[in-house]
């Protein structure tokens, strides 16, 4: 166990339906991310929070829509999605913003988009 | 563009086989090197490295980086099955906006 935990695991979705993939971190963390893992790319960082404020953004579209409510959760909310959106959505956390050597990933959420 | 190269993108080898995984980079503002190790989902963390030539070694795994010829390698020396994992290279840079940019992953499968 990780100490972080993604909800749902797995996650099929239509172009028009409305989702939201949770994130929570049991770490006592102040950073927590938003990665894509799509099939034959390379992993994408997507968002970064530090203590609940957004500091990145790298060029994600509109359709995903993060939200940090506190330092513990971290959603991903989701709408009129595109297939190749379809991918593993993973999340992290660490005790302070870019420490990538101490990150701690949960499991993913495997998303199809049909 | 910032860019990693990984290589070979997959590898098979016996048990005992020794093997070293390449990463190459083009990035502005490099700050750091990373291995991580993905086994299934959840990627774990393996090393950082930030200056050149100095080797990190932890039990048969070890990471070297070459800032001047733009690369890291990370070796595995006496492979088990257990090793077996897709690893990934990624580079932190720094700037006006820090990102962080990843390979497309070396796949090794180590059989008994």
């Amino acid at each position: 166990e990780t100490g972080v935990t993604q909800t749902p695991r797995h996650l099929v979705m239509g172009m028009t339906n409305k989702k939201s993939l949770k994130c929570e971190q049991h770490l006592g963390h102040n950073a927590m991310y938003w990665y894509k893992q799509s099939a034959k790319k390379p992993l994408e960082l997507m968002f970064v929070y530090n203590f609940k404020e957004q500091t990145e953004n790298n060029s994600v579209p509109s359709r995903f829509s993060p939200e940090c409510p506190n330092s513990s959760h971290l959603f991903l909310h989701l709408h009129t999605l595109q297939p190749e959106d379809s991918a593993l959505y993973l999340c992290a956390s660490s005790a302070l913003a870019s420490s990538y050597n101490e990150q701690f990933f949960g499991p993913g959420t495997r998303l199809t988009v049909l | 563009e910032d860019k990693v190269v990984q290589s070979p993108l997959s590898l098979v080898v016996h048990e005992g086989d020794t093997v070293t995984l390449n990463c190459s980079y083009e990035v502005t503002n490099f700050r750091s090197l990373l291995w991580y190790k993905q086994e299934k989902k959840a990627p774990t963390f393996l090393f950082m490295l930030t200056s050149s030539g100095i080797e990190k070694k932890s039990g048969r795994l070890s990471s070297i980086l070459d800032k001047k010829e733009l690369f890291s390698i990370l070796n595995i020396t006496a492979t088990q099955t257990g090793d077996s994992a897709v690893y990934l290279c990624a580079v932190v840079t720094q700037g006006g906006s820090e990102k962080l940019v990843f390979g497309k992953g070396t796949k090794l499968t180590v059989n008994p």
